[in-house]
């Protein structure tokens, strides 16, 4: 199998401060990265999702970046709430590719401190 | 839109015997859907991808012979894991490309207990 973490970094930040979680992809053929959020014995949440044509994408409180020259990846959280503690994964996929498979990074646990 | 219903939540069974997990779309039809297998504290790790109407491509490392994976349908896909080992204790996940802007919809993971 692919992408086996074998301990989640922590982030911990105050309640109302500005999150960013930075991940490290691994292959230059990836199109298309997604920002998943995963609470205890749930499936993965889509939280936000970046072509390789953009740098930036922002949504509701998030936004991506992606700097292909390094392969990284970052989401910012503003403003971050409790509700916003969970396991935060990047995901990677080559979406015209063949398989379309969706590689998992290794992911951040955000610990937020009320 | 986009929901894949993933049952049962959670199993439990005896070493030796099988158990399936299925997997189903509910407002789409999902050509292609994956299987992952997670670890504690750790990543999601693909374990296989299923195509409807033909074999499963596994990844490697991943025993197709344990891990049976059938996608009968454009709406189900099965993951039975045979004679099940305690090491085989995880929490299974599936996930459906859909196409849309979400482009991947996962399932709300099945944790198996293997005593």
């Amino acid at each position: 199998g692919e992408s086996v973490g074998l301990h989640l970094p922590t982030l911990s930040v105050q309640e109302g401060d500005n999150s960013i979680i930075n991940c490290a992809y691994s292959n230059s053929a990836s199109d298309y990265f997604i920002w998943y959020k995963q609470e205890s014995g749930k499936g993965p949440q889509f939280i936000i999702d970046i072509r390789s044509n953009m740098d930036k994408r922002q949504g509701q409180r998030v936004t991506v970046l992606l700097n292909k020259t390094v392969k990284h990846l970052s989401l910012q959280i503003a403003a971050t709430q409790p509700g916003d503690s969970a396991v935060y994964f990047c995901a990677e996929t080559d979406w015209g590719g063949a398989t379309n498979k969706l590689i998992f990074g290794t992911g951040t646990l955000l610990a937020v401190q009320p | 839109g986009a929901v894949v219903s993933q049952h049962p939540s959670w199993v439990i069974c005896k070493s030796g015997t099988s158990v399936k997990i299925e997997c189903r779309s509910l407002d789409f039809q999902a050509t292609t859907m994956f299987w992952y297998r997670q670890f504690p504290k750790q990543s999601l790790m693909l374990m296989a991808t299923s195509n409807e109407g033909s074999k499963a491509t596994y990844e490697q490392g991943v025993e197709k012979d344990k891990f049976l994976i059938n996608h009968a349908s454009l709406t189900l896909s099965t993951l039975t894991v045979t004679s099940a080992h305690p090491e085989d204790s995880s929490f299974y996940i599936c996930s459906a490309k859909t196409g849309f802007r979400y482009g991947y919809t996962f399932g709300s993971g099945t944790r198996l207990t293997v005593v």
